[in-house]
């Protein structure tokens, strides 16, 4: 089976502080997607990436940056967190058409 | 551009109702169709999916057909459990692009004893 995994299910961040959200995939896909989920809104995608060092903005990148530096990882970096980033933040993968996704981090910024 | 629309929840039911939750799309080209399902606490898993029209994808009891001509994938079941409360994401993927997949904004299922 595929997994993807997050390194925290539930985070509480002060507003300003650099966070680091982390996901692990194990099946040697090549693509590695972040979404935040917000109630009314669904998923809403905000970077996602193709390749190792390769990256591609999503609808809502603003606020945020990623990195890629080995095909498994996939990290998502808010550079001063903000209140209005408060949210589940999902990762996904996938090779094909079907997506896998990781537990979910629940984010509270304060 | 792609879309999808599903119905606005939530919706509530009693254990062994029929359910419908419906789902339409606008695409170019001829996208796969999905099904994705969040129970509480969780990441969304793949429920079903179909990949042409007139495909039916079935999983756990839930049924859904690609209707190409009323661009449709509507999911339903014959007898629901409280199981089966979640949160349901219908999902379309362009072929022989990067995967990037359209989701609609989900459709949250309660369902009483």
């Amino acid at each position: 089976d595929v997994k993807v995994t997050q390194s925290s299910r539930y985070l509480v961040k002060r507003t300003g502080e650099k966070v680091f959200l982390e996901c692990v995939q194990d099946m040697d896909h090549e693509n590695m997607f972040w979404y935040r989920q917000d109630p009314g809104l669904g998923l809403r995608l905000i970077y996602f990436s193709y390749d190792v060092k390769m990256k591609e903005k999503g609808d809502i990148p603003e606020g945020y940056s990623v990195s890629r530096e080995k095909k498994e990882r996939f990290s998502l970096i808010l550079e001063s967190a903000s209140t209005n980033q408060t949210s589940m933040y999902l990762c996904a993968s996938n090779s094909g058409e079907t997506q896998y996704f990781g537990p979910g981090t629940r984010l509270l910024v304060l | 551009g792609n879309s999808v629309t599903q119905m606005e929840g939530p919706v509530t039911l009693s254990e062994e109702a029929f359910l419908t939750i419906n789902c339409t799309y606008t695409a170019t080209g001829y996208p796969s169709l999905f099904w994705y399902v969040q129970y509480p606490g969780e990441g969304l898993q793949l429920l079903l999916k179909a990949t042409k029209a007139d495909d039916k994808g079935s999983n756990k009891g839930f049924e859904a057909t690609y209707r190409k001509e009323t661009t449709s994938f509507h999911l339903e079941k014959g007898s629901v459990q409280v199981s089966d409360s979640a949160v349901y994401f219908c999902a379309l993927v362009n072929k022989g692009g990067s995967y990037i997949p359209t989701f609609g904004r989900g459709t949250s299922l309660i369902v009483h004893p």
